[in-house]
């Protein structure tokens, strides 16, 4: 079965507004959560990461929130641009998991101005 | 930002036959990583690879399935012989660290198609 699932596999944001992406998971032994981004025919690029010992973490108009009790995670992208259109790749793995990454299908994000 | 190569970027071959794929890796870092994504699905980790030694693989990584990094040249993804259902994208990764950010570095992906 999906370990980490996206269910959204599209969003469409107008510039300016809050992008919310999602993102369930169902090993309990995952104690990382990532968000990667990925532009067409591009490699995946790390954007913003958080241990389990934090419920949110923020960088620049990237926030993660996560919710252990609800094995969700979530990246909000704050005044989203027309540049922040991609795929939006979450990911999940495991200390002493060699890490072994476990990633959603991904949802394609348009930003439209 | 740091940068892996992965040679080629599209390969076309008929079941059977052998294919390599090449990965060159950040310079610096340490681990190494193959994953595989069929168009429509998301990427799947094959097999992680430090210090001459492969450290885990799935069940996604066949027998046909071989990795090596000779001398510290490419990092390689063999299969031999190939199959229909191995036509995937494969990205290459590096990081620094076994437990580390899991800052990941991918490559572009060598898109395979096996006919």
């Amino acid at each position: 079965g999906q370990q980490v699932k996206q269910s959204s596999p599209s969003l469409t944001v107008q510039e300016g507004g809050i992008s919310i992406l999602n993102c369930d998971y169902e090993n309990d032994m995952f104690d990382y959560f990532a968000w990667y981004k990925k532009y067409p025919d591009n490699s995946p690029t790390l954007l913003i990461s958080v241990r389990s010992n934090v419920d949110k973490r923020e960088d620049g108009r990237l926030t993660v929130f996560l919710n252990k009790s609800g094995k969700h995670f979530s990246l909000h992208i704050t005044a989203s641009q027309p540049e922040d259109t991609a795929v939006y790749l979450c990911a999940a793995g495991a200390t002493g998991g060699n890490n072994k990454l476990t990633f959603g299908q991904g949802t394609v994000l348009s930003v439209i101005p | 930002g740091p940068k892996v190569l992965q040679i080629p970027s599209h390969q076309i071959i008929d079941m059977g036959q052998m294919v390599t794929l090449n990965c060159d890796p950040v310079s610096n870092h340490l681990y190494f990583y193959w994953y595989k994504q069929i168009l429509g699905q998301q990427m799947e980790f094959l097999v992680n690879f430090y210090n001459g030694k492969v450290m885990e693989k799935s069940k996604l990584f066949k027998d046909q399935f071989s990795v090596e990094r000779p001398d510290g040249s490419y990092f390689t993804l063999k299969i031999q012989p190939t199959a229909l259902e191995d036509s995937a994208v494969y990205f290459c990764a590096s990081s620094h660290y076994r437990e580390s950010t899991g800052q990941l570095y991918f490559g572009e992906g060598s898109k395979l198609t096996v006919l």
